[in-house]
């Protein structure tokens, strides 16, 4: 089945304890990105990757990191995680480069940071 | 900076009748989405408009983009409860594979 998988779907950790919230997709796909939900404020882009090795900046990326060694991985690192970031995060991936394809999401991950 | 704004956030709506949901947004763009996100669950794709003129239909859902008016409009045709979910666009920013979400229509359809 095809699919965008993350893990883990709930995570709850304390201030500066580094952290990876993995994501992988079965599709092939060559775009992938992260983004965090919060009320009020809809989905707000982190950091997205065009392809292996190729990611940058969303609109939100301080506090995060991103790798992308295979295509089909790309997992979201807090190194020292704050209160702030303690939001549901969602990892999607689309076929193409150019975005005109339409997004696969994954099921989402609910950080809480005490 | 590229902002979006999607009007209304809120909207009740009675099942049979017919609504409208904007979204606005600030600068030159190739490409819109709609996205539909269910209660505590993930986003589903619902419309890519690629072009000015773009129209696309689903079921009682249907899509258009202006790109001069820089206006996108979700139209919701004889709303049933099935429809009550939050919508979200999407609209492209400057590079690729940047992504700037509104904040999203919270639509409930009462019997």
């Amino acid at each position: 089945e095809a699919q965008v998988t993350q893990n883990p779907r709930y995570l709850i950790t304390v201030t500066g304890k580094k952290l990876t919230v993995t994501c992988s997709q079965n599709m092939n796909h060559e775009y992938m990105s992260w983004y965090r939900q919060d009320p009020g404020l809809g989905l707000r882009q982190i950091y997205y990757s065009m392809n292996v090795e190729v990611t940058d900046k969303g609109d939100v990326p301080e506090g995060y990191k991103v790798s992308r060694k295979e295509k089909r991985n790309f997992p979201l690192i807090l190194e020292s995680p704050s209160p702030n970031q303690t939001s549901l995060y969602f990892c999607a991936s689309s076929l193409s480069k150019t975005v005109g394809e339409k997004l696969f999401f994954g099921s989402g991950t609910q950080l809480s940071v005490l | 900076e590229l902002k979006v704004e999607q009007n209304p956030l809120f909207l009740s709506m009675q099942e049979g009748k017919n609504y409208t949901i904007y979204c606005n947004y600030s600068t030159t763009s190739d490409r819109l989405y709609w996205y539909r996100q269910d209660p505590g669950k993930s986003l589903e794709s619902l419309f890519v408009l690629l072009s000015n003129g773009a129209v696309k239909q689903e079921g009682r859902l249907m899509a258009s983009l202006d790109t001069k008016a820089r206006l996108s409009t979700l139209h919701i045709t004889a709303a049933v409860h099935d429809l009550s979910a939050t919508y979200f666009c999407a609209v492209g920013g400057g590079s690729q594979g940047n992504l700037i979400f509104g904040k999203g229509t919270k639509l409930s359809v009462k019997p």
